[in-house]
């Protein structure tokens, strides 16, 4: 357990429906973060929020839509998402964004398959 | 463009041997260098960090260099165990708003 936690661990949903990624960090965090991981590729930045503000949106489709109530959740809201949208999405925070943000902690990630 | 190049893609070797996994980073300015280590179904968990000034650093079974002039890491591992199988992901950190660059990872897989 390393204090960030991620629900649902899977997730199978077809091209129509509307679901959501949960993240939850018991660590005082103050910035928050969404990565995509495909296979043989590097992590992919998604969404970063600082004090519950969102302050990088990597260019990723509005399929995606992030929402983070307070500094301890982050959610990512899905729907009609592509085939090629099936990965891991790994959720991390850190003290802040910026100069604390290399000491990162990963949740365990939800892996996606879109069918 | 700030890039992290690692090598090789995928490792398989004996229980009890040693291996080396090298990183190359095109980062500036550059800050500091993790290196992750993400088992299978798990997200990465932080095995070291380099800054620029520090040459090894050793962790257990884990020692990590880095060589800043030719912008070089690698991360060798003593007598490996079964246990030591999963992605070893190199993380660079340069001052920026956004400051981490991924590597690709290595896969490693120990048998018996």
């Amino acid at each position: 357990e390393t204090g960030v936690t991620q629900t649902p661990r899977h997730l199978v949903m077809g091209m129509t429906n509307k679901k959501s990624l949960k993240c939850e960090q018991h660590l005082g965090h103050n910035a928050m973060y969404w990565y995509k991981q495909s296979a043989k590729k590097p992590l992919e930045l998604m969404f970063v929020y600082n004090f519950k503000e969102q302050t990088e949106n990597n260019s990723v489709p509005s399929r995606f839509s992030p929402e983070c109530p307070n500094s301890s959740h982050l959610f990512l809201h899905l729907h009609t998402l592509q085939p090629e949208d099936s990965a891991l999405y790994l959720c991390a925070s850190s003290q802040r964004q910026g100069a604390g943000a290399n000491v990162l902690t990963f949740g365990a990630g939800s892996r996606l398959t879109v069918l | 463009k700030n890039q992290v190049e690692q090598s090789p893609q995928s490792l398989i070797i004996l229980e009890g041997k040693n291996c080396t996994l090298q990183c190359n980073y095109t980062v500036s300015p550059f800050s500091n260098l993790r290196w992750y280590k993400q088992d299978t179904g798990r997200g990465p968990v932080s095995l070291t960090i380099m800054t620029f000034s520090e040459n090894t650093k050793s962790n257990g079974r884990y020692t990590a260099t880095l060589d800043a002039d030719t912008k070089q890491s690698s991360l060798h591992i003593t007598a490996s165990q079964l246990s030591d199988s999963a992605s070893y992901i190199c993380v660079s950190f340069f001052s920026g708003n956004t400051p981490l660059v991924f590597g690709k990872g290595t896969r490693l897989s120990v048998i018996a």
